[in-house]
């Protein structure tokens, strides 16, 4: 079965902290994994693809296949950083997306 | 370039009653998925469209339907309401399933069914 667990339906830090919002997925084969973000007013969008291997906004996020995870981190929090993260997974090509719950990132000043 | 459209932004039904979502894709874009979020459920997958074939069907009744035409624009479409269809429907594009899984999303339609 294709499920991503997001345990933190909401993280709160302070600008300039590190975050890490957690990503954890069970799949049989080889998926990509994506993280998306949604901000206040915005519609739903990319943020971070597990193949590309790039960092955007300053978030970088690792496949770990033996823990079956995908963790999305940050050194230094900023405020613009606020927003809801969702992670999810997909079977090769062209597929449906299998989304996590969500985690509500607060960034406090 | 224009991203995802979706109309009508807000619809507002009252049980059994049908209604039709519709979505634009991406320029270029063959694939159309359609989501279901709805409050405390998270994003769920509802159809999947590419080149006018539906690919894909996510855990729902048959009432929920859909069809991709020539220009592979989509609509949803959701028979006999109930209430617990209220949520915000979203569409995304991608380019097909030779071009990759990066899914575009548009704004969603919210639907309140009364």
């Amino acid at each position: 079965a294709q499920r991503v667990t997001q345990p933190e339906k909401l993280l709160s830090v302070f600008k300039g902290a590190p975050v890490e919002l957690k990503c954890n997925y069970s799949y049989s084969g080889s998926p990509e994994l994506f993280w998306y973000v949604q901000y206040s007013r915005q519609r739903l969008q990319l943020l971070l693809r597990h193949i590309s291997r790039e960092s955007i906004k300053g978030f970088t996020a690792d496949l770990n296949k033996g823990e079956t995870s995908f963790h999305l981190k940050k050194p230094f929090a900023q405020e613009e950083d606020s927003a809801m993260y969702y992670c999810a997974l997909s079977g090769q090509g062209a597929q449906k997306l299998v989304f996590g719950q969500g985690t509500r990132l607060t960034i406090n000043p | 370039e224009a991203g995802v459209t979706q109309s009508p932004t807000h619809l507002i039904k009252t049980r059994g009653q049908q209604v039709t979502l519709r979505c634009s894709p991406i320029s270029g874009h063959t694939s159309v998925y359609w989501y279901q979020q709805a409050l405390g459920l998270g994003l769920q997958f509802l159809l999947w469209y590419d080149e006018g074939e539906e690919r894909n069907r996510g855990n729902f009744p048959p009432r929920f339907s859909g069809r991709q035409f020539p220009n592979y624009s989509s609509e949803l479409n959701v028979n006999a309401l109930e209430l617990e269809d209220s949520a915000l429907y979203l569409c995304a594009s991608s380019p097909g399933q030779f071009g990759g899984n990066e899914q575009f999303f548009g704004p969603g339609t919210r639907l309140t069914v009364l």
